[in-house]
């Protein structure tokens, strides 16, 4: 069984700062890992996927995260965000080799203060 | 493109009934995903659907049921609704090629249920 954590469940940065969202996982086996954005009365778009190779994916907006086996991590970065990055973010993670059934985090809302 | 649609996106029942949500995926996309999202609870996998049989399950009783068509349109049903029942339920749609962990999920806006 797989599991997720994002640490932080509200992060507050003021806009042009960086900010970093972080991601621990726990799984026995190989995993792909994602990171998707909700706005407001939306479903989820995905931002970046893990799924093999280079361990520094780059995604859409400006995000990127870094796969760390050693630490089981995926932490997404982003290195100036917009007022329009205020939004709730998930990280997700499934099984590489087996049943693709994702696992989400709990969420961290990143609001950004102008 | 047209994107993943959800039908209704608001809709509020009561203790005991039962309620069909419907889902369009994108053209050409043959596998849709069913998720419950609940403050509670968080997202949560409900089933996936390709080529209109259920290939994957989440951890749900039974009163909750999806289908898929020829067209690749699904439906999930709620029977005998409780108020724990009240989310919002997302559908997302993908190729559903083999290798399947690794195609992008697009997801539709979602559908509030709310259960009295």
């Amino acid at each position: 069984a797989q599991s997720v954590t994002q640490l932080d469940s509200q992060v507050p940065v003021f806009e042009e700062a960086p900010v970093e969202l972080r991601c621990n996982y726990s799984s026995s086996v190989s995993v792909y890992l994602f990171w998707y954005v909700q706005y407001p009365n939306q479903g989820l778009q995905l931002l970046l996927k893990y799924l093999s190779g280079s361990t520094l994916v780059k995604g859409i907006n400006g995000f990127e995260a870094e796969f760390n086996k050693s630490q089981t991590s995926f932490h997404l970065r982003k290195p100036s965000v917009h007022i329009s990055d205020t939004a709730e973010y998930f990280c997700a993670v499934s099984d590489a080799g087996g049943s693709y059934i994702p696992t989400f985090g709990r969420g961290t809302s990143l609001i950004v203060h102008p | 493109k047209a994107g993943v649609t959800q039908t209704p996106r608001y809709l509020i029942k009561t203790r005991g009934q039962q309620v069909t949500l419907s889902c369009s995926p994108i053209s050409g996309h043959r596998s849709v995903s069913w998720y419950q999202q609940t403050p509670g609870q968080g997202l949560q996998f409900l089933f996936e659907y390709f080529s209109e049989t259920q290939r994957n399950k989440g951890n749900f009783p039974g009163r909750f049921s999806g289908r898929q068509f020829s067209n690749s349109r699904s439906e999930m049903n709620v029977s005998t609704l409780e108020l724990g029942d009240s989310a919002l339920y997302l559908c997302a749609s993908s190729l559903g090629n083999p290798g399947q962990g690794t195609d992008t999920q697009y997801f539709g806006p979602g559908t509030r249920l709310t259960v009295l």
